[in-house]
């Protein structure tokens, strides 16, 4: 079973603040993607992290994907409202337009 | 470039019954997935298309079936409908020459 393990599930800070959410798994991934969801709407894809140790800078966002390729990190500085979303972790596997999601952080930034 | 387009965007329906969803691709795009995505799960994969067959198929029940056209839209179905199906329901695409996936807005149902 290909499973992904994402942490923290809920996070609420104060605009400014630093934050990072972890991903986990067992398996090794071809590559990852992080997604952002808001409410009502369908994820965007924010990243694509393919190469182990990779790291990839997207504004305040910076993503990491791990030497093995079984895990990865997304750090945002100074977050603000507008961050507020669900942030989603997918793993791609060399199988073709399959993904499978960690479960998801619900983060909610306050002004 | 149009996004990915899903049709109904909301859906009512009696448990028993049966529904389908439409999902159009983004132009060029031929593989198209589609996940279930509720607050206890999270998001998880039913089922990907590409040119017409069934590429991938996630762990859901025979109750939940697809179909891909040969414009590349896809459809899927679930039969006799129970509680626990309600859902949002996302189609993702992408081209054949990666695994990026575009999503649309999804089809949020409710088994009543």
């Amino acid at each position: 079973t290909q499973l992904l393990e994402q942490s923290p599930q809920f996070l609420s800070i104060q605009e400014g603040e630093n934050l990072t959410v972890y991903c986990n798994s067992s398996s090794v991934f071809s590559s990852l993607q992080w997604y952002r969801q808001e409410p009502g709407e369908g994820p965007v894809l924010l990243v694509t992290v393919v190469t182990g140790g990779e790291v990839k800078k997207l504004k305040r966002l910076t993503f990491q994907f791990g030497d093995a390729r079984k895990d990865s990190s997304l750090h945002i500085t100074a977050a603000q409202p507008g961050d507020t979303g669900l942030y989603l972790c997918a793993g791609v596997y060399n199988q073709g337009g399959k993904l499978i999601f960690g479960q998801g952080t619900e983060l909610s930034v306050k002004p | 470039k149009a996004g990915v387009t899903q049709t109904p965007r909301y859906l009512i329906k009696t448990r028993g019954q049966q529904v389908t969803l439409s999902c159009s691709p983004i132009s060029g795009h031929r593989s198209v997935s589609w996940y279930q995505q509720t607050p206890g799960q999270g998001l998880q994969f039913l089922f990907e298309y590409f040119s017409e067959t069934q590429r991938n198929k996630g762990n859901f029940p025979g109750r939940f079936s697809g179909r891909q056209f040969s414009n590349s839209r896809s459809e899927m179905n679930v039969s006799t409908l129970e509680l626990g199906d309600s859902a949002l329901y996302l189609c993702a695409t992408a081209s054949a020459a990666n695994t990026e996936a575009f999503f649309g807005q999804g089809t949020r149902l409710t088994v009543v």
